[in-house]
């Protein structure tokens, strides 16, 4: 299993330009989840999915879209890119245990730059 | 205030050393998770716990559920083990899907 893949690596984006974060598991995983992780902070979580079709709003979710049309996919759309969104993004996955917690499987990152 | 605070936010140790990092939460939470994020950037997750201790290899992670309270310890420390280390706890009664995130402890073992 490649377990959770997220690209780019790396972007350098110019403000008001658009981009899509892509990210997949192949871990048949019912819960997606996008995060920022932004220097001296704690990772916040910008939007999540609970399964096919279905998305929600996380505590960051100002300027961000997100769709999940697959079980395996759950790409993070940056409209009108700002300098505020320059962070480092992070994909996560997990499965769905009924009254259990199940671990966070990551991906490695998309550090994105908007000047 | 942070809702999970995490001491000490630095620390360095030598080759050999047993290694505790601190995780306080203020909040009634289900699970706490202990993940490991490398220089390179990736987060692997590390433990899960709602209870008790777990260990796997050289690491062990225990909670205090009354006390609010989690310690990570790595036992002979090794330069490998420098990394980020970060807390993050599931709050009982809200959203299945929230975390809250400490900052982290930034760890670097030296030979």
């Amino acid at each position: 299993n490649a377990g959770v893949t997220q690209t780019p690596k790396f972007r350098i984006l110019k403000i008001g330009q658009s981009m899509t974060l892509q990210c997949t598991q192949d871990m048949n995983h019912n819960y997606m989840y996008w995060y920022r992780q932004d220097p001296g902070m704690g990772l916040k979580l910008i939007y999540y999915s609970v399964g096919a079709g279905i998305t929600d709003k996380g505590e960051v979710p100002n300027g961000y879209n997100v769709s999940r049309s697959t079980t395996e996919d759950f790409p993070l759309r940056l409209e009108l890119a700002a300098p505020s969104q320059t962070s480092v993004y992070f994909c996560a996955s997990r499965a769905q245990e009924a009254g259990k917690n199940s671990p966070l499987h990551f991906g490695n990152g998309t550090r994105l730059t908007v000047t | 205030k942070n809702e999970v605070e995490q001491s000490p936010q630095n620390l360095t140790a030598q080759e050999g050393e047993f290694i505790t990092i601190n995780c306080s939460y203020s909040v009634g939470i289900s699970a706490l998770h202990w993940l490991q994020q490398h220089p390179g950037g990736g987060i692997v997750s590390l433990f899960m716990l709602s209870s008790g201790k777990k260990k796997h290899g050289r690491l062990i992670a225990t909670i205090n559920i009354q006390e609010k309270h989690s310690s990570l310890h790595i036992t002979a420390s090794h330069p490998r083990d420098s990394a980020v280390y970060i807390c993050a706890v599931r709050w009982r009664g809200g959203a299945t899907n929230k975390l809250i995130f400490g900052t982290g402890t930034l760890l670097a073992v030296q030979p």
